[in-house]
């Protein structure tokens, strides 16, 4: 149980295009979405906390328009690298918040690598 | 602000060899500390939760405590497969709930 699944999981794009990555919660309902971006080395940053029907919240520093992040059911959130930039090529994870089991714990997608060129 | 502080940043041990990883923290009002497992190019992977002094977990080779100020990650008898990256990470109470993460201990264990 607890799974949370993330596509693409790697995408190569061209300076200037606009990139979506799609987190879902597999077999649990998830008020709660989150995205992290993680360098080399380094651990999870995070980014926004997403919650369902609702405009996401960003961390101090991440820019609102850039990364548009959508949560339109409980179980699918979305990110978009608006724009792209070599500077924003980063591995981007997404957890779930699950209510259900450990309190609350959040679950990982596998990550999304993403190179701008 | 929220802290955690993981140490050591790297620990090499042969297989069977016992040890301990540190996660120290502080927090206004802790909700639960937990721990992941990552392994290069994937998303953490749950371990543990703990949510108060005095606590502990296990599973398998894996042991987690937990007390006012620091959490421990105890691994018995080492196998090269528990080789990852162990994240410790700290959710505060209140409305806006996060987590705080530590930059993690890389463990290399050796056949």
């Amino acid at each position: 149980g607890a799974v949370v699944s993330q596509h693409p999981s790697r995408v190569i794009c061209k300076s200037g295009t606009s990139v979506k990555i799609e987190c879902r919660s597999l077999d649990f309902q998830a008020t709660t979405m989150f995205w992290y971006r993680q360098f080399p080395k380094q651990s999870l940053m995070l980014m926004a906390t997403s919650n369902e029907g609702s405009k996401a919240t960003y961390e101090q520093g991440v820019e609102k328009d850039k990364f548009l992040i959508n949560h339109a059911s409980l179980t699918l959130s979305t990110l978009t690298v608006t724009s792209a930039h070599p500077e924003d090529s980063s591995f981007y994870i997404c957890s779930a918040d699950n209510t259900i089991g450990a309190l609350d714990t959040q679950y990982f997608g596998p990550g999304t690598r993403l190179t701008v060129l | 602000e929220d802290q955690v502080t993981q140490s050591p940043e790297a620990l090499r041990l042969q297989e069977g060899e016992s040890s301990s990883l540190n996660c120290s923290y502080t927090v206004s009002g802790l909700r639960g500390l937990f721990w992941y497992r990552q392994d290069p190019g994937k998303g953490p992977e749950f371990l543990f939760t703990l949510y108060s002094a005095g606590e502990e977990k296990e599973k398998e080779r894996l042991k987690a405590t937990l007390t006012k100020k620091e959490s421990f990650l105890h691994i018995t008898a080492p196998k090269p497969e528990d080789s990852a990256t162990y994240l410790c990470a700290v959710g505060r109470g209140g409305s806006n709930y996060k987590l705080t993460f530590g930059k993690g201990t890389l463990l290399t264990v050796n056949p």
